[in-house]
């Protein structure tokens, strides 16, 4: 089945906590990209990557890093969380940064204490 | 800059009824549109697009949106509403700018509500 992983789904951790929340798709698409969606904001992109090795930043990259080293995964790692990163989190892929339809992982809900 | 608004933070509705989800945009150039739905605890689910064509996009389930370039809106729309439409629904823009990002500019989202 075609589709966009995340893990974990859910996470409760401490200010100053490294961690990294995985995506992973089986698409074979170039393109991917990591939202996070707060209430009355939408969703507001983070970073994206147009290819391995390729990545920039999004709207609200501070706080975040990623990294593309394979096809499939992208990714990201908060290196020191803070409660202002509390949010929901999703990852997107696309066959490319010009395909219409971006397809999106089921979210990993985070709480930074 | 390039945005989405969506007036209605909730829509109530009985089931059977029709339903109408707002949404407007300001984009230069050709908007290319879109509209997800994510239920509870779930990931975003597409349900239709615009690129070009005919106005009036048909998606899943049943769901409809009707393109307006004058009035520059993108309103999803359905027949009849059924208690399972209930979700939060997402009007999003493609955002091509200066370069080529391929990012999605979402709407604040609207809660719709069906009741029995």
């Amino acid at each position: 089945e075609a589709q966009v992983t995340q893990n974990p789904r859910y996470l409760i951790t401490v200010t100053g906590k490294k961690l990294t929340v995985t995506c992973s798709q089986n698409m074979n698409h170039e393109y991917m990209s990591w939202y996070r969606q707060d209430p009355g904001l939408g969703l507001r992109q983070i970073y994206y990557s147009m290819n391995v090795e390729v990545t920039d930043k999004g709207d609200v990259p501070e706080g975040y890093k990623v990294s593309r080293k394979e096809k499939r995964n992208f990714p990201l790692i908060l290196e020191s969380p803070s409660p202002n990163q509390t949010s929901l989190y999703f990852c997107a892929s696309s066959l490319d940064a010009y395909e219409e339809t971006q397809y999106f992982g089921p979210g990993t809900r985070l709480l930074v204490l | 800059a390039q945005s989405v608004a969506q007036p209605e933070d909730q829509v109530n509705v009985a089931e059977g009824n029709p339903l109408t989800v707002k949404c407007t945009y300001s984009v230069s150039g050709n908007p290319y549109l879109f509209w997800y739905v994510q239920y509870p605890n779930r990931g975003l689910q597409f349900l239709l697009k615009y690129i070009t064509g005919d106005n009036l996009v048909k998606g899943s389930y049943g769901f409809e949106a009707e393109f307006n370039k004058s009035q520059t809106s993108f309103h999803l729309k359905k027949p009849s509403a059924l208690v399972s439409d209930s979700a939060l629904y997402f009007c999003a823009v493609r955002d091509w700018g200066s370069s080529n990002t391929g990012k999605l500019i979402f709407g604040q989202g609207t809660t719709l509500q069906v009741k029995p």
